[in-house]
This record gives C-alpha cells, sequence and structure tokens, in this order.
C-alpha cells in the first residue's frame, strides 16, 4: 500500500493562530480524506478531497475553518483556522485504497493552549 | 444512514487470554464493507482488515480472526491468545457503498489493556 506523511507530528499552537497540516502520498491517488478525532473520542469525517475541484464538507465542517488545499495528486493540506482549545484533536489523512478501503496517514497531534 | 456500535468501551484481560471485540452495524445498503482498524498509544490508525457484505466466510490471520453475520449484522474480531502488544484501541468501521461511496462511519472504538 502507498506510503502516507504528514507534517507536523504534533503541534502547540495559541489560540486564535491557524495550523496548516501537510499530507504526503508516495503515489497518485483521486481521493484524500481529512478527519478529526478528539481525545478519547472516535474519528469523524471532516472532508473529502479530489485534486481540481472543492473539498466536500460533511455537516458541522465549514470551510472558513477547516480550509483544504488539494494541489496535486500525491498532496494535500488541512488549515485548522482561529484555533481553539476545542481543536486540539488528532488529524489524519487518508486515501482511498480500493473499494470503501482507506489507509491512514500517522496523524497530527494538535494542542491549542 | 449507517451506524457502528462497539458497545465495548474498556476491555482488560491478561496476556495468553483469548479476548472478542463486539461490532454490531446498521445500514441500508446492499453492498458494504466492514472494516477493522488497530490505533496503538502511539496515534497511527493500522488497517487490520475488510470484509465485502457478499462474504460471509470466517477469516484468520494468525492470532486474529473475524466473524462476520449478516443475520444479526455483526462483525466481531477474536484476539487468541492475547499479548501486550495487542494493547490499543480497535475500532469497527462501515462504508455502505450506495449511500456513501468511500466514506467511512467508525465505531466509537473498544480500549483493550492486555496486562502482563
Amino acid at each position: 500500500s502507498a506510503v502516507i506523511s504528514q507534517k507536523p507530528s504534533r503541534d502547540i499552537c495559541q489560540r486564535g493562530t491557524s495550523l496548516t497540516i501537510q499530507c504526503q502520498v508516495d503515489s497518485q491517488v483521486t481521493m484524500m480524506f481529512w478527519y478529526r478525532q478528539q481525545p478519547g473520542q472516535s474519528l469523524t469525517l471532516i472532508a473529502t478531497a479530489n485534486q481540481g475541484s472543492e473539498a466536500t464538507y460533511e455537516s458541522g465542517f465549514v470551510i472558513d475553518k477547516f480550509p483544504i488545499s488539494r494541489p496535486n495528486l500525491t498532496f494535500s493540506t488541512l488549515t485548522v483556522s482561529n484555533l481553539s482549545p476545542e481543536d486540539s484533536s488528532i488529524y489524519l489523512c487518508s486515501i482511498s485504497g480500493g473499494p470503501g478501503t482507506q489507509y491512514f496517514g500517522p496523524g497530527t497531534r494538535l494542542l491549542v493552549l | 444512514a449507517q451506524k457502528v456500535t462497539q458497545a465495548q468501551t474498556e476491555i482488560s484481560v491478561v496476556e495468553k487470554e483469548d479476548v472478542t471485540l463486539d461490532c454490531v452495524y446498521e445500514t441500508r445498503d446492499t453492498t458494504y464493507y466492514l472494516f477493522w482498524y488497530k490505533q496503538p498509544p502511539s496515534g497511527e490508525l493500522v488497517f487490520l482488515i475488510r470484509r465485502n457484505s457478499f462474504d460471509e466466510q470466517n477469516e484468520i490471520s494468525g492470532r486474529y480472526s473475524w466473524n462476520f453475520q449478516k443475520s444479526t449484522s455483526s462483525f466481531n474480531f477474536t484476539i487468541t491468545a492475547s499479548q501486550v502488544v495487542d494493547s490499543a484501541v480497535y475500532f469497527c468501521a462501515l462504508s455502505g457503498i450506495e449511500t456513501s461511496g468511500s466514506r467511512l462511519t467508525f465505531g466509537e472504538g473498544t480500549q483493550l489493556t492486555v496486562n502482563p
């Protein structure tokens, strides 16, 4: 399966600032996904990012708060804007690896003070 | 709408015990996939297995086995002779192809602790 990397692996940010998370894949993929995992919780899909089109956001997530870029078939970024402590989570990107299957990056741990 | 329920929030066993993690799902799709993922303390999500809705054969991979029963909408995961390295959070997930494409719905996860 493809190798997925994320940067940064972890960060501590001040409230009101923004953090941009990068997701890099070692092969071309059509669909990439961004998830949030709040402490002690399950994963929640933020948005689906296809190259060449606007990201599709899930209910409860908006582009102003979570802008996503997908400039090519191997790369995507997720920005978490205007940070608050409630944004402290693990953010994971994933790629489609066959019907219904997704493979995940190592995640980015964000702590907002 | 899709739903995955993992009723066991936490399980604690002693090494070498067998342990079964339960997963019950809901979907209106006739074609769907079920998954188990492992999340060790490091945080990454490790893919363990995928099962499609037309294949009810049980699967065994080393100490891991999976029991898929459509009649009860369950996809349970058994670890035989558990080891300390099995300690992790385990997530069951569902993808209904007709209504959700490749979007995954996750259960709440089961924290498994294997004590030496």
